[in-house]
């Protein structure tokens, strides 16, 4: 069955760091462009971050750029994304998505999700 | 950056009604376009790609049509399964931006 399974969220004081991961399973992780989207409580989806098959390429959405860093195990089948510097308002539930071989393709996997709360 | 806009933001409909969902970016997208629907309390499900490719599984009262600017999610007869929020989302380069979501419920 092809999984992606979110993990490492929790409660963060503004200013502090969290690191999310990803586990892969049931395809060839390393064959596929990866991303990260979150939904802010009540709000939409937003993407966040995307990575090609082997790390050379990375893509951001400005509200996080040179805050988050998006990454990749292939030997793993594990994605990440650190989130320094963290805000109130990247407070969401954040999900891995597998974005597809080509550069652009959409999301059709998705995790269950993980909750960051950014609070003091 | 390319704006993703989605109309209406919500809609009420009867079982067996024609639903269609508008979505339009500020600037051409080609067929760079996906639509997602999300139930409440779940994660959010690819429906078509493409612009107009249904993805594997869903079933065939959905589709999707545009190009460029403008483009349309149609569900030919509503169902109550489909009470859910539908995105449309530009994929044709960063930033990968999701319209503002369109909430549809059952009249």
């Amino acid at each position: 069955e092809v999984q992606l399974v979110e993990s490492g969220g929790g409660l963060v004081q503004p200013g502090g760091s969290l690191r999310l991961s990803c586990a892969a399973s049931g395809f060839t992780f390393s064959s596929y462009w990866m991303s990260w989207v979150r939904q802010a409580p009540g709000k939409g989806l937003e993407w966040v971050a995307n990575i090609k098959q082997d790390g050379s390429e990375k893509y951001y959405v400005d509200s996080v750029k040179g805050r988050f860093t998006i990454s990749r195990d292939n030997a793993k089948n594990s994605l990440y994304l650190q989130m320094n510097s963290l805000r109130a308002e990247d407070t969401a539930v954040y999900y891995c998505a597998r974005a597809g071989r080509l550069p652009h393709d959409a999301f059709d996997i998705w995790g269950q999700g993980t909750m960051v709360t950014v609070s003091s | 950056d390319i704006q993703m806009t989605q109309s209406p933001s919500s809609l009420s409909a009867s079982v067996g009604d024609r639903v269609t969902i508008t979505c339009r970016a500020s600037q051409g997208i080609s067929n760079y376009l996906a639509w997602y629907q999300q139930k409440p309390g779940k994660v959010p499900k690819l429906l078509i790609y493409a612009a107009s490719t249904l993805q594997s599984g869903v079933p065939s009262r959905f589709s999707g049509s545009g190009s460029g600017t403008d483009f349309t999610l149609t569900i030919s007869s509503l169902q109550p399964e489909d009470v859910a929020t539908y995105y449309c989302q530009k994929y044709n380069s960063a930033p990968f931006t999701f319209g503002p979501g369109t909430k549809v419920d059952i009249k």
